[in-house]
């Protein structure tokens, strides 16, 4: 039971290029959410999911979108990459009935755009 | 604008010492005020969270204190170990179902042998 997985672990960017970032969840959770981690700032929300083809803006979403085609993954999309998107991305899932304690995070990845 | 304001940034402590983390929260709409766990290279975990109807909750060696009327919360860690030495957020979450989670800026925790 791998919970929340997060790939690449790791990824290098030159400014401007694009890329996708996948979080899968083998355990049916309904909500799916994407943070990003810098120093200082805390996690920060970027986008959301509620369920199977339905997404949400948080709060810092500009340069971001996603996609939720099916439900066990989210994906998060970088168009053309800047260097202020340079951080560290989570993935979090919970199930839908779990109120406040089901939140499972996958172990990250850390984006470098230079 | 920070919803939820943690301090202090980083903590020494040394082992069996008492570690006091706090936060401040603005938005009176916050109803959940979890505290997270994260070691290097690893995703956040929840540690322990308590509701604004209780003024305390201790688990094991972990006790939150809430102050409802100063929009204020704590993490106490007893008996501190080396093995506690990680980055603690505070956090909180309001009602609606995606339920968001708005964390503080983080504290990085060591515990000196």
């Amino acid at each position: 039971n791998a919970g929340v997985t997060q790939t690449p672990k790791f990824r290098v960017l030159k400014t401007g290029q694009s890329m996708t970032l996948l979080c899968a969840q083998d355990m049916n959770h309904e909500y799916m959410y994407w943070y990003r981690q810098d120093p200082g700032m805390g996690l920060r929300l970027i986008h959301y999911s509620v369920g199977e083809g339905t997404t949400a803006k948080g709060e810092v979403p500009d340069g971001y979108n996603v996609s939720r085609l099916k439900k066990q993954n989210f994906l998060l999309g970088l168009e053309s990459a800047a260097p202020s998107q340079t951080s560290v991305y989570f993935c979090a899932s919970r199930y839908r009935d779990a109120g406040d304690y089901g939140y499972t995070f996958g172990s990250g990845t850390r984006l470098t755009v230079v | 604008q920070q919803q939820v304001k943690q301090s202090p940034q980083s903590l020494i402590v040394q082992k069996g010492g008492i570690s006091i983390i706090n936060c401040a929260y603005e938005n009176t709409a916050f109803d959940y005020f979890p505290w997270y766990q994260q070691f290097p290279g690893k995703g956040p975990a929840l540690l322990i969270a308590i509701r604004p109807d209780v003024s305390e909750k201790k688990e094991g060696r972990f006790t939150i204190s809430f102050n409802k009327s100063a929009k204020q919360f704590s993490l106490h860690i007893m008996d501190s170990q080396p093995g506690d030495s990680a980055t603690y957020f505070c956090a909180a979450s309001m009602g609606g179902s995606a339920r968001q989670l708005t964390f503080g800026s983080g504290t990085q925790l060591t515990v000196l042998p």
